[in-house]
């Protein structure tokens, strides 16, 4: 069975810091990625979408980046943190059925950047 | 307007009782819908998707009303463990399925 994973669970970090997120997913070859943000109380924004290594598209312009160096691996990245990237980060993959394309999200990672 | 959106709630209910949230959308060209559970600090999962028959597993019903552009959930015998936040997502063409801010449900003793 597919299963996704994210790291870290939690990161605190200051602003102007760097960041790198990862997500990985095992079980299923050449799937759509995708990373999310919720913050607090709010509904999820699409930040970053790949349907192939090295295929990225941005939904929203900011000062974060995403790569796809493999397969199954995303990672969500950004040169120098601000107050308001703090948020739930959530990687999500999907699979296309008869239903449409399903979408199964990571455990996410909180960041809170002080 | 907003493409997808959901009534906060809450939505305080006691066990046992018969609950629905709707969920409206913009986009009339939309094709997948979907009902996620999200519960506190945790991530989404999928709940049902939505058929455009309607679609039932147990407790819950998912429905679909193209004319009106919005889909429901029903949720009968509600319990303890069902105390949640719905969000409701909606895809059209492309790659880009959009979620809702989500339903909060708490179910009371």
């Amino acid at each position: 069975s597919q299963t996704i994973h994210q790291w870290p669970a939690t990161l605190v970090q200051p602003v102007g810091s760097p960041l790198s997120l990862e997500c990985t997913v095992e079980g299923t070859s050449n799937p759509n990625l995708y990373w999310y943000r919720q913050a607090a109380g709010r509904g999820l924004q699409l930040l970053f979408y790949s349907v192939g290594i090295g295929q990225i598209s941005s939904e929203v312009p900011q000062n974060l980046s995403a790569s796809r160096p493999q397969d199954r691996q995303f990672i969500l990245s950004s040169k120098k943190l601000l107050l308001s990237d703090s948020g739930f980060y959530l990687c999500a993959w999907s699979v296309t059925s008869g239903s449409g394309e399903t979408q199964y999200f990571g455990p996410g990672t909180r960041l809170l950047v002080l | 307007r907003k493409e997808v959106e959901q009534d906060p709630g809450p939505f305080n209910v006691p066990e046992g009782a018969t609950v629905a949230f709707n969920c409206t959308y913009s986009n009339s060209a939309s094709q997948s819908f979907f009902w996620y559970r999200q519960d506190c600090r945790k991530e989404p999962k999928l709940l049902m998707s939505v058929y455009s028959s309607g679609n039932e597993d147990g407790r819950f019903t998912a429905q679909l009303n193209r004319a009106s552009q919005y889909i429901s959930l029903l949720i009968r015998d509600s319990k303890l463990s069902d105390s949640a936040t719905y969000l409701c997502a909606v895809k059209a063409g492309g790659f880009k399925t959009i979620f809702g801010a989500g339903t909060r449900l708490f179910v009371k003793a």
